[in-house]
């Protein structure tokens, strides 16, 4: 089983819809994140948490909401989806403690069409 | 705001040539440094990273990197790339510190002729 799990994997909705993305992680890292990624752009940070009680806006989180409801779980909001959400989602997790690595692991992806 | 310039978006070699993809970063302070790779219809995973140390870093697959600090630049090398190379490249910096994000380059997206 994957360390990092996104659901839905693909979702196809209409402009107007809300849409949730969820993130689980069995890894026990304390920070997650939320990027998106488009062709010739890379990946882009939407928001970060660093903890339970700590959320951040990255580079793009204009039409995005995040809720970090345990250690293990972040998810991902579009409250009215729009077509440039459109994108390729990843989550991904990190450890801030001495003993861990300092890398993102990520999880598989959720790809989002809103038409 | 820290950012990543990664210059070549595709790049296509034989088997067997030299690979050395170009990265370089925006923020004048101490800064760990990260390569990721993603093959076709994968998630992002990491190749080798740069924290402190020497400055050459080997990771998996034959791959390494070289940080010059004067240059702003974090450039991946190959010395013979394989067909099981082809992915997508991405370079990614954070800022020496507990409460530091990770940004990512646009990427660069590596085709190699068998």
């Amino acid at each position: 089983d994957a360390d990092v799990t996104q659901t839905p994997r693909n979702r196809i909705t209409k402009t107007g819809k809300r849409i949730m993305l969820e993130c689980s992680q069995t890894k026990g890292h304390d920070r997650m994140y939320w990027y998106r990624q488009d062709p010739g752009l890379g990946l882009r940070l939407i928001y970060y948490s660093f903890d339970v009680k700590d959320i951040n806006k990255g580079e793009i989180s204009d039409g995005y909401s995040v809720s970090r409801q345990a250690q293990a779980k972040f998810s991902l909001s579009l409250e009215s989806a729009i077509p440039n959400q459109t994108a390729l989602y990843f989550c991904a997790t990190s450890d801030s403690r001495p003993s861990g690595t300092g890398e993102l692991f990520f999880g598989e992806g959720s790809r989002l069409t809103v038409l | 705001a820290q950012s990543v310039s990664q210059h070549n978006h595709h790049v296509i070699l034989s088997e067997a040539a030299s690979l050395e993809l170009g990265c370089n970063y925006s923020y004048g302070g101490t800064v760990n440094l990260f390569w990721y790779v993603q093959y076709p219809g994968q998630h992002l995973q990491l190749l080798l990273k740069y924290f402190s140390g020497d400055p050459l870093v080997k990771g998996i697959k034959g791959f390494e990197a070289e940080f010059i600090k004067s240059k702003f630049s974090f450039n991946l090398r190959k010395p013979s790339v394989q067909w099981s190379d082809t992915a997508e490249y991405f370079c990614a910096v954070s800022r020496y510190s507990s409460a530091s994000k990770i940004i990512f380059g646009s990427g660069t997206r590596l085709s190699i002729r068998p």
